[in-house]
């Protein structure tokens, strides 16, 4: 089992459309939870950190629930723009990256 | 925006070569890390570093060795490149925080 897992994509859908990812981890010991977004062929960038009393900024609005080990992002009104592969991130020792899910966000 | 370094972008040579991957920043980070992304696939860390002196190898079996003299780079080297090597090679640091700052990455050929 992958240390980070989230769901597979690819995510196909319209400009306005509300979107919702979802990452679990396995290391009850991580510290650190974060959404990184990376379009296609680029280095990743930091979208947001992730906490447990929830954030939001804008149109994202990123969950954690340490119990359950589960973390999601949410895009609200979805752009063209927001197009790309929305890594989760989580840190205990080091960081690691889950395999991301593809958002394509159509006219 | 970041300023963090990587040259070259992109890298086509041939088997049993011998390459170095630079990577620099002049945010005076302490941390630094080496990534490789092959496509569409997550990335996994190969080597890191906490600062000078200091190298660690990562979660993911490597051919490559780096090393930290100064604290503002850290190259690493491939003694005999094979197209198993192929792949995308992404340097971050990190300051006192928990945020990464990803370099533009070198894309790497190996025929």
């Amino acid at each position: 089992r992958k240390e980070v897992e989230q769901d597979p994509g690819p995510f196909n859908v319209p400009e306005g459309a509300t979107v919702a990812f979802n990452c679990t981890y396995s290391n009850s010991a991580s510290q650190s939870f974060f959404w990184y977004r990376q379009d296609c062929r680029k280095e990743p960038k930091l979208l947001m950190s992730v906490y447990s009393s929830g954030n939001e900024d804008g149109r994202f609005t990123a969950q954690l629930n340490r119990a359950s080990q589960y973390i999601s992002l949410l895009i609200r009104d979805s752009k063209l723009s927001d197009s790309a592969t929305y890594l989760c991130v989580v840190y205990g020792q080091n960081f690691v990256f889950g395999p991301g899910t593809r958002l394509s966000v159509l006219p | 925006e970041a300023d963090i370094y990587q040259t070259p972008r992109y890298l086509v040579i041939g088997t049993g070569k011998k390459i170095t991957l630079e990577c620099s920043q002049t945010m005076g980070h302490d941390k630094m890390y080496w990534y490789q992304q092959d496509p569409g696939m997550e990335l996994h860390l190969i080597h890191y570093s906490y600062g000078v002196n200091s190298t660690e190898k990562g979660d993911l079996s490597s051919e490559s060795t780096v090393s930290r003299i100064r604290t503002e780079h850290f190259p690493l080297t491939l003694e005999s490149a094979r197209p198993s090597h192929t792949s995308q090679y992404l340097c971050a640091s990190r300051g006192g925080g928990d945020t990464q700052y990803f370099g533009p990455g070198t894309r790497l050929t190996v025929l």
